[in-house]
């Protein structure tokens, strides 16, 4: 059964810090691997998506990086401001999402 | 485009009460998903219809019951409340059922008294 672990749950860090957050999967048979942000009280914002025969994906000051043999997936967060401060959580594909349980991120200025 | 819409946002029941949790996305998405949201659990998910007039059980299905109504709507029933099922649900729709983004609705908070 697939498992999806992130580390930490949660992370407080000065405005201005790059930061990494880490998702690990056990089971390498997946089609795509998906980061969202989650506010909150809200619902979840898909931030990238990563298909299974790619390394990584950009969007901004995001950065997202897969390593299917491993199991393991970063999110890379450059420059990172108070609005960035949310759940972040990652979520596997074999076909349907599984989702790890997030990390909780708060930038303060 | 209002994207994925659910109803209500918020709901209280009593133990043993019904109620059908709403959901509707206005982009031809052709897979719709319910989940739940718990404290420490991550989100779970609950039933999905792959395509218009097929549903199919997910990781957490017991106590609930759901319609595809047509391509757009697909509604979550709770047949017998339980204090259990207090939870944030979440409907969510994509173009398909693997390999694509999903978008989410803002979520239903439902408490089971």
């Amino acid at each position: 059964k697939q498992e999806v672990t992130q580390i930490p749950a949660a992370l407080s860090v000065p405005e201005g810090e790059n930061l990494v957050l880490n998702c690990s999967f056990t089971d390498s048979a997946i089609y795509n691997l998906q980061w969202f942000r989650q506010d909150p009280g809200k619902g979840l914002t898909s931030l990238l998506l990563i298909q299974s025969s790619q390394r990584e994906q950009t969007s901004g000051r995001l950065n997202a990086s897969l390593d299917k043999s491993s199991g393991r997936s970063t999110l890379y967060i450059a420059a990172s401001q108070p609005g960035d401060s949310a759940t972040y959580l990652c979520a596997v594909s074999p076909d349907k999402l599984i989702f790890g349980t997030g990390t909780r991120l708060q930038v303060f200025p | 485009n209002a994207g994925v819409t659910q109803t209500p946002k918020f709901q209280v029941l009593k133990t043993g009460q019904s109620m059908t949790l709403q959901c509707a996305q206005d982009m031809n998405h052709n897979s719709m998903y319910w989940y739940r949201q718990d404290p420490g659990m991550g989100l779970r998910l609950i039933y999905y219809s792959a395509s218009e007039g097929t549903t199919d059980k997910g990781e957490v299905p017991n106590g609930y019951n759901v319609s595809r109504l047509n391509k757009r709507e697909f509604s979550l029933r709770l047949e017998s409340a339980a204090p259990s099922q207090t939870s944030v649900y979440f409907c969510a729709s994509s173009e398909e059922i693997a390999g694509e983004t999903q978008y989410f609705g803002p979520g239903t908070r439902l408490l089971v008294l």
